[in-house]
């Protein structure tokens, strides 16, 4: 069974720096491109980031670039996004997403800024 | 970046009747190696989101076949041949062929 499980979303501070993971399995994770789909409350869905096989090609959407980092460890089946200088309109669900075109979601994390 | 437009974004429907959505694209979403990367996407309430259909009408597996999809270029459907109680929530069409990759606004189908 295909499996994708978000986690490290809490609330933090405008400016803050927060790393949110994903562990995947039922897939050959080595094998697919992943990516990091975001949903502010009540809102629609925003691409955040996409990450090649091998991580040899990162993608992202303007308004993350520079402060966001996607990563992953094949070795350990895991992906990550390494979110810094936290904004207010940063809070949103994050979803670890199996696929370059967002083939399967998993639940997402929550991401809360607040002061 | 493509701009996906939606209608209607909300849509109350009677059970057994049709429903219809459109998916509209500032550009075309003809890529280069021939696919039209267009998808279509379910979310129920408190749930994530799951894909339906890939490349404007390729039915997922375990999607009802009373779910399709159709268009080209830049005007693409999702058509809902007799709504089921189940189909209700917020649907959303995705263009993968320009980056970013972007979504329509979303439509609400109620009952």
């Amino acid at each position: 069974e295909v499996q994708v499980v978000a986690s490290g979303g809490a609330l933090v501070q405008p400016g803050e720096s927060l790393r949110l993971s994903c562990a995947a399995s039922g897939f050959t994770f080595s094998s697919r491109w992943m990516s990091w789909v975001r949903q502010a409350p009540g809102r629609g869905l925003e691409w955040v980031a996409n990450i090649k096989e091998d991580g040899t090609e990162k993608l992202y959407v303007d308004t993350v670039k520079g402060r966001f980092t996607i990563s992953r460890d094949n070795a350990k089946n895991s992906l990550y996004l390494q979110i810094n200088s936290l904004r207010v309109e940063d809070a949103a669900v994050y979803y670890c997403v199996l696929g370059g075109r967002a083939d399967f979601w998993g639940q997402g994390t929550l991401v809360t800024v607040s002061s | 970046d493509a701009v996906v437009t939606q209608s209607p974004l909300s849509l109350p429907v009677t059970l057994g009747q049709p429903a219809s959505i459109s998916c509209r694209s500032s550009q075309s979403l003809v890529k280069s190696d021939g696919n039209t990367y267009l998808r279509w996407f379910h979310q129920r309430p408190g749930q994530s989101p799951r894909r339906l259909i890939y490349q404007v009408s390729n039915r997922d597996s375990g999607v009802p076949d009373r779910f399709s999809g159709s268009g080209s270029r830049t005007d693409f459907t999702l058509n809902i041949s007799r709504v089921e109680a189940e189909d209700v929530g917020v649907y959303y069409c995705m263009q993968g062929t320009h980056w970013p990759f972007t979504f329509g606004q979303g439509t609400k189908l109620e009952i």
